[in-house]
């Protein structure tokens, strides 16, 4: 699976959007770009995945460049329960996979 | 969806002794993941489980040290043997039924 390069951590206002960057530059075309979250003490939780199109949920946008090297998460309206490690993941299959966690970005929504 | 439960949630251990972890899902899977989160860090991935079959360790894990169980589509236990203070994470585990991957509450273990 390709590799994901995220920044360490982001503030964002709370009621403001916040916009999560993440670089796959290596990924291929057959490789899914997944988005999870992990709140304080709690196990990571789902968000929102996609190939090649944009893609809303209720949750959030994901927004996948062109030549699908980069993408954004976008959390419209933070809340400050918003605050949590946000994981970027670049995987193969979309079901029965093994997800390999990164860093991830460290969001703090503030009040 | 999936709904996951772990037991136990927390425990304190002396080291040298094992504690099993229990998971169980609330639907049928074909496969269970086993992850370690160590204080301030990420998931790491231990082992991949499927009912029926010797579970699949990630490297740096073996199976002497971290013995898993997966006896049918709906339950697993993972053991942490002859454990050390080393081993204080919270362990986790994960299935996915479809597109999603879903993760239990975890169980905090603590190793003195």
């Amino acid at each position: 699976d390709a590799k994901t390069t995220q920044p360490t951590s982001m503030d964002c206002a709370e009621g403001r959007a916040a916009n999560l960057p993440c670089n796959h530059s290596t990924i291929s075309g057959n490789e899914y770009v997944y988005w999870y979250r992990q709140i304080h003490s709690q196990g990571p939780q789902y968000i929102i995945h996609g190939l090649k199109n944009n893609e809303t949920n209720e949750m959030a946008s994901l927004i996948i460049t062109e030549d699908r090297k980069s993408s954004t998460l976008i959390l419209p309206h933070a809340t400050l329960r918003d605050t949590a490690v946000y994981y970027c993941i670049v995987t193969r299959d979309t079901g029965g996979f093994k997800t390999i966690f990164g860093a991830g970005t460290r969001l703090f929504v503030k009040a | 969806s999936a709904v996951i439960s772990q037991k136990p949630s927390r425990d304190i251990c002396q080291r040298g002794t094992s504690l099993t972890i229990q998971c169980q899902v609330d639907s049928q899977v074909t496969m269970m993941f086993w992850y370690r989160q160590q204080p301030g860090q990420s998931l790491t991935l231990i082992a991949t489980a499927n009912q029926g079959s010797e579970a699949t360790y990630e490297s740096g894990f073996v199976i002497d040290k971290f013995p898993i169980s997966r006896p049918n589509l709906t339950f697993s236990t993972l053991t942490v043997s002859n454990m050390s203070p080393e081993d204080s994470s919270i362990y986790l585990c994960s299935v996915t039924p479809g597109d999603e991957q879903y993760f239990g509450p975890g169980t905090r273990l603590t190793v003195t």
